[in-house]
């Protein structure tokens, strides 16, 4: 079983650059998630969505947008990269279950991305 | 708003030990659920436990049990006599069940050999 799967594992940028990380998910989870992890800071909301054609902005969106035109797909664009887009991407996903949602959510390996 | 507290950024424990993760949490919600994570060295998540404001109860698993109170609005997560395997970083996580999760700082507790 895949699960969750986040393309690049490791990226290197240099300031100014654009990039896609990709996350991709077989299980059929309406709900899909970006978060960062900072030293010190744990994990911070980026972008989310409940479904195809609907995403929302977290704690931290400036600088990133999100699109989500498949179930399975939930791509981040970097627009511009800075330095402060150093950090350890999450792509994480959640089953929508009217009634009883528990929020527990199914994680991605990361995506690490440093930008010079 | 809501707000994850784990006040201990790191424990050094030595094997066979017991430690005790604090987590205090704010929230406006009656209904809200709290989490436990677990990211070993090798970077993943691991999801541990997952328990709803309504439900008090302890929990024992294996090695592990959490002690919900909602009193002083703590969700504390034990590791009885801790291998070296346990070390880790430990995220304490609170959703309203909404699907968005709000983490703690994260705990990195290492158990030396």
């Amino acid at each position: 079983n895949a699960g969750v799967t986040q393309t690049p594992k490791f990226q290197v940028l240099k300031t100014g650059q654009s990039m896609t990380l990709q996350c991709a998910q077989d299980m059929n989870h309406e709900y899909m998630s970006w978060y960062r992890q900072d030293p010190g800071m744990g994990l911070r909301l980026i972008h989310y969505s409940v479904g195809a054609g609907i995403t929302d902005q977290g704690e931290v969106p400036n600088g990133y947008n999100v699109s989500r035109s498949t179930t399975e797909d939930f791509p981040l664009r970097l627009l511009s990269a800075a330095p402060s887009q150093t950090s350890v991407y999450f792509c994480a996903s959640s089953p929508l279950r009217s009634g009883d949602n528990t929020g527990e959510l199914f994680f991605g390996e990361g995506s690490r991305l440093t930008v010079l | 708003a809501q707000k994850v507290t784990q006040a201990q950024t790191e424990i050094s424990v030595v094997e066979k030990e017991d430690v005790t993760l604090d987590c205090v949490y704010e929230t406006r919600d009656t209904t809200y659920y709290l989490f436990w994570y677990k990211q070993p060295p090798s970077g993943e998540l691991v999801f541990l436990i997952r328990r709803n404001s309504f439900d008090e109860q302890n929990e024992i698993s294996g090695r592990y049990s959490w002690n919900f109170q909602k009193s002083t609005s703590s969700f504390n997560f034990t590791i009885t006599a801790s291998q070296v395997v346990d070390s880790a970083v430990y995220f304490c996580a609170l959703s309203d069940g909404a699907y968005k999760l709000s983490f703690g700082a994260g705990t990195t507790v290492t158990v030396r050999a």
